[in-house]
Parts: C-alpha cells; sequence; structure tokens
C-alpha cells in the first residue's frame, strides 16, 4: 500500500541554525504534500504546502522542496528559533489530487536549543 | 483550531467500556476525518467521511465505528474499548469546493483504557 517514510525521527539544533526533515512516499499519482506542525498538547497545524507541478516553495524561514522523479520531499527551517521546537508531519496525497485522503510520515521532533 | 472542537479532551476508561467521541467543525467543510496518533507511527487514518451519507473505513477501522450526524458533526465509538487503543485521537475537517486537499485539525482527545 501507499506509504511515507519519514527521517529523522527526532532532531535537535542549536538556534539559529538550519533544520532539515525529509520524506520519501511511494504513490506515483501523489500531487499534494503539506507540512504541518504539532505543538505540545494540540493538534497538527499546516505550516506550507506544495503541489506537484512546483518543485520549490518559501515562506518566511521555511521552505519545502520537491523531487518528483526521486518520490521524495523535504522541509527546510533556516535561522531556527525555541518557538520552532515542535513535532512536524508531512503527509501526501493518496492516489493524486482531491481524493481527501492523506497518507503521514511518522514524525520528526525538533528540539532549538537556546 | 477553534473551528474543530472535540470533546472530552482526556477521558480514561476501562477495558470493555463502550467510549465516544465527538467532533464538531464550524468551518463549513463536507469532508470530516478521525484519526489516531501513536508515538513514532504518525497518523493513521480510522474512519472518514464526504457527507452525511458517506462513511468510509480507513487504514485501521477495526474496533472502531463513526457516525455522521450533521454536516458539522462526526463521532467516533469504541464499542469495546481495549488497551492498545490507548492513544491520541483527532478529529480533522477539509474543504471539497476549494479542490485542496488541505486537512484542519482539532485539538485531540487523549484516551487511556485500563
Amino acid at each position: 500500500g501507499e506509504n511515507v517514510e519519514q527521517h529523522p525521527s527526532t532532531l535537535s539544533v542549536q538556534e539559529g541554525d538550519s533544520a532539515v526533515i525529509k520524506c520519501t512516499y511511494s504513490d506515483s499519482a501523489s500531487n499534494y504534500f503539506p507540512w504541518y506542525k504539532q505543538e505540545l498538547g494540540k493538534g497538527p497545524q499546516l505550516i506550507i504546502d506544495i503541489r506537484s507541478n512546483v518543485g520549490e516553495k518559501k515562506d518566511q524561514r521555511i521552505a519545502v522542496t520537491l523531487n518528483k522523479t526521486a518520490k521524495h520531499f523535504s522541509l527546510h527551517i533556516t535561522e531556527t528559533q525555541p518557538e520552532d521546537s515542535a513535532v512536524y508531519f508531512c503527509a501526501a496525497s493518496i492516489k493524486g489530487g482531491n481524493t481527501g485522503k492523506l497518507i503521514f510520515g511518522q514524525g520528526t521532533t525538533l528540539q532549538v536549543k537556546p | 483550531d477553534a473551528d474543530v472542537t472535540q470533546t472530552p479532551r482526556n477521558r480514561i476508561t476501562k477495558t470493555g467500556k463502550r467510549i465516544m467521541l465527538e467532533c464538531s467543525q464550524t468551518k463549513g467543510h463536507d469532508r470530516m476525518y478521525w484519526y489516531r496518533q501513536d508515538p513514532g507511527l504518525g497518523l493513521r487514518l480510522i474512519y472518514y467521511s464526504f457527507d452525511v451519507k458517506d462513511i468510509n473505513k480507513g487504514e485501521i477501522s477495526d474496533g472502531y465505528s463513526v457516525s455522521r450526524q450533521a454536516q458539522a458533526k462526526f463521532s467516533l465509538s469504541l464499542e469495546s474499548a481495549i488497551p492498545n487503543q490507548t492513544a491520541l485521537y483527532f478529529c480533522a475537517t477539509s474543504d471539497l469546493p476549494s479542490g485542496r486537499d488541505t486537512q484542519y485539525f482539532g485539538p485531540g482527545t487523549r484516551l487511556t483504557v485500563l
């Protein structure tokens, strides 16, 4: 079945450094790739997303890159701050777009040390 | 996200008991989902509904049932709770007409089965 692998499971960086989280997906029909941030005691919140017709997307300190040939996509956070500490999930749409279904990665716990 | 609410937020119950988790949304979205979150496993889909008359099983539906009482309400039931159903449960919604697969999550229900 469809699968999304996410690495690393935990990531610790110093404040101001960059953080990179990587995901690979199995469904070649996937065309929508969101990233969610989950803070302690809260539900996941969308922070950025990308569609398959775009190779890169940026929003201030965060960016996402997509390599459809290799079926992997990555989240890049620059100039990390303590408030970036959270669990991050990648996801991929199942069987193309607008099916309403996403499959999620296992999550990455990011710790930003002051 | 205050637009998606879940009750209760925390619940402790005993093996064999019937439990209902409720989700309400004011976003006006047609699609609603129930997920389960376990450490190291990410978010796994239990059930989803694309409208009041449409209910579908997700990847881990065994031991669970759902009811879509109205566009805005989607309940998850555990008919006879067992300890391995101890987890964090999330409800989510998405908007069909927008053509996007973005999902919006509630704050979660932490369920403990003793």
